[in-house]
């Protein structure tokens, strides 16, 4: 049972244009969302989070879209560049409960200069 | 040290053999963490630690165990290598599981190959 689905699984951008990245979860309890950001041959690192009780949350380029009733939240980077070229993950948890962060499979994105 | 180490950096093991992954921290984190990735699959919770003495299962822990004897290190040991855990593996940490906005901190990460 995969309780993260991430999509697409790899995605080519234009220079300038928007990256969306989509997921969508499962489980109503979880209530923390974050994003992680892999650059090759590097470890993840967290790049933007979000909580239920908000719908929007924008860090620079990026921004995290949460619709609590579908289940589903994206990422959205605006003005791609090629050094936003990494693979994406997608996670969740139920912080309040004190699981771990359940990951999506992960989106290979490249952005042409 | 800064963050968090693991070693070795790559690994050839020969199917059979016992393999111990390290992992140190040095930001006094309570919980660890142990993913594995596959291409198309992700990271796998295999192993976790919310504290010093205290470990649990993750998503896939047949085949690998871990030990936590003080706070700044989680070893995994893989006591029969099989093919199937050729993969690449990176520690995590984190201040603490369940703390609201709970960042995991991730090392670079050991690549293993079983031949």
């Amino acid at each position: 049972q995969q309780q993260v689905k991430q999509s697409p699984q790899s995605l080519i951008v234009q220079k300038g244009g928007i990256s969306i990245i989509n997921c969508a979860y499962e489980n109503t309890a979880f209530d923390y969302f974050p994003w992680y950001q892999q650059f090759p041959g590097k470890g993840p690192a967290l790049l933007i989070a979000i909580r239920p009780d908000v719908s929007e949350k924008k860090e620079g380029r990026f921004t995290i879209s949460f619709n609590k009733s579908a289940k589903q939240f994206s990422l959205h980077i605006m003005d791609s560049q090629p050094g936003d070229s990494a693979t994406y993950f997608c996670a969740a948890s139920n912080d309040q409960a004190g699981t771990a962060l359940i990951f999506g499979k992960g989106t290979t994105l490249s952005v042409s200069s | 040290i800064a963050g968090i180490t693991q070693a070795p950096t790559s690994q050839i093991l020969a199917a059979g053999r016992r393999m111990t992954l390290r992992c140190t921290q040095d930001m006094r984190h309570n919980a660890m963490y142990w993913y594995r990735q596959d291409l198309g699959l992700g990271l796998r919770l295999i192993h976790y630690s919310n504290t010093a003495g205290t470990t649990g299962k993750g998503e896939v822990p047949d085949g690998y165990s871990v030990s936590r004897a003080n706070t700044d290190d989680f070893p995994l040991t893989l006591a029969s290598a099989v093919p199937s855990q050729t993969s690449v593996y990176f520690c995590a940490s984190s201040a603490q599981q369940g703390a609201p906005y709970n960042e995991q901190f991730f090392g670079p990460g050991t690549r293993l190959t079983v031949l």
